[in-house]
């Protein structure tokens, strides 16, 4: 198993500007997702985010739009930039479990609740 | 593509009553299939899971069974508590990095 940190959890965010949520985990993996849950939709991948390496994203989701960092095997960041109200999502930062789990078996963070105004 | 379709929600039911909530998939090759749990204001958390086909998961009283005839992966629980109220979402994996998932499923359990 493993044991995700996500911070802010929920922040009010003005139009226009960025936020970056953190993403930290308990043990070194190799891979972390990052979704999006829109309010009462289910999840989207962003983006995988491989240490050493730049991430990759999904369709539909952009580099210059959610930029990520992965600078070691235990932490990563995805900001969200330039915002708008179709932005209010929680961002959700995932890891799979690894060792004798299969793959798909998540683990996930609590969330960061992000409202543009 | 690969898709997963569950019930509409949301499903209210009273406490102790019998729940089920379905789920289809659309997959090439063979996916591992999973449910997954979201109480209000966390995270997802794994509920259960199965591997290949008659494979049973089974949680805290869950239960779901992987039918490949089919192509489903129902949850079940005999008898729903209050602290059963949550969403729940269906997933599956083909073996590579997405998982995809269901549009949630609302349920609500009343005293």
């Amino acid at each position: 198993s493993a044991v995700i940190s996500q911070k802010p959890s929920r922040d009010i965010c003005q139009r226009g500007t960025s936020l970056t949520i953190q993403c930290q985990v308990d043990s070194q993996v190799t891979m972390m997702f990052w979704y999006r849950q829109q309010p009462g939709q289910s999840l989207t991948l962003i983006a995988t985010a491989n240490q050493g390496s730049e991430a990759t994203y999904e369709s539909g989701f952009v580099i210059d739009k959610f930029p990520i960092s992965r600078p070691n095997l235990t932490f990563s960041t995805l900001t969200v930039s330039n915002m708008s109200p179709e932005d209010s999502s929680i961002y959700l930062c995932s890891v799979e479990g690894g060792g004798q789990g299969v793959a798909g078996e998540l683990f996930f963070g609590e969330g960061s609740r992000l409202t543009v105004l | 593509g690969n898709s997963v379709t569950q019930m509409e929600g949301p499903v209210t039911l009273s406490e102790e009553a019998f729940l089920t909530i379905n789920c289809t998939y659309t997959a090439t090759g063979y996916p591992s299939l999973f449910w997954y749990v979201q109480y209000p204001g966390e995270g997802l958390q794994l509920l259960l899971k199965a591997t290949k086909a008659d494979d049973k998961g089974s949680n805290k009283g869950f239960e779901a069974t992987y039918r490949k005839e089919t192509t489903s992966f129902h949850l079940e629980k005999g008898s729903v508590q209050v602290s059963d109220s949550a969403v729940y979402f269906c997933a599956l994996n083909t073996g590579g990095f997405k998982t995809i998932f269901g549009a949630g499923t609302r349920l609500f359990v009343k005293a």
